[in-house]
């Protein structure tokens, strides 16, 4: 049985840091492109990065070039996002998503989330 | 970015019609088009990607079509269990992105 199991979330100070984890199972991670989406509360779902099967292909959105940091480690089938310079907006349920493709393509199984909340 | 725009935002329809629902990409995206469902407290499941093929498990009621900028998702026959909110996404680059949904309601 496929699964992706996020960690890390919690209550976090504005200007700080997170690293979030995913831990998979159930697949062959190192085939497989990675993601993490995020769910600020009540809104849709929003893209924050994406790495390739092989760990050597990373993207974000421009905006957040230098704040937010993609990794994976096949030996251990999981997957990493670190976010500075936390501020309130960072405050979503984050997703760690699986994608159909080694490449750029769609996920096609998620995990049930990890809530991070950035306040004072 | 790719801006993914969908309409309408709600769309009230009673089981057993069909409803189509739309989403508009800012610059051709092929066929790098996924659409999902989520219902409240669960993540987003995958219904259909490269624009019109289902994914695993998803019934025949679910179908898309579309290709560079236009894209549908048609449900026939509504059933119950279908009432929740929809999301495309365009997958072209690796800068991905997300419309930003139209929930279904029950009229």
């Amino acid at each position: 049985e496929m699964q992706l199991v996020e960690s890390g979330g919690g209550l976090l100070q504005p200007g700080g840091s997170l690293r979030l984890s995913c831990a998979t199972s159930g697949f062959n991670f190192e085939d497989f492109a990675m993601y993490w989406v995020r769910q600020r509360p009540g809104k849709g779902l929003e893209w924050v990065a994406g790495i390739n099967y092989q760990g050597n292909l990373m993207s974000f959105p421009d905006s957040e070039e230098g704040r937010i940091t993609i990794s994976r480690d096949n030996a251990k089938s999981s997957l990493y996002l670190e976010i500075k310079s936390l501020r309130s907006e960072d405050t979503a349920l984050y997703y760690c998503a699986k994608g159909l493709f080694g490449r750029s393509s769609p996920a096609d199984f998620w995990g049930q989330g990890t809530l991070v909340t950035v306040s004072s | 970015e790719i801006v993914m725009t969908q309409s309408p935002a709600t769309l009230s329809v009673s089981p057993g019609e069909s409803v189509t629902l739309s989403c508009r990409a800012s610059q051709n995206i092929n066929n790098n088009l996924a659409w999902y469902q989520q219902k409240p407290g669960q993540a987003p499941r995958l219904l259909i990607f490269s624009a019109s093929t289902r994914a695993t498990g998803i019934p025949a009621r679910f179908s898309g079509s579309g290709s560079g900028t236009e894209f549908t998702l048609t449900i026939s026959s509504l059933q119950s269990e279908d009432f929740a909110v929809y999301f495309c996404h365009q997958y072209r680059n690796w800068q991905q992105t997300f419309g930003q949904g139209t929930k279904l309601d029950v009229k």
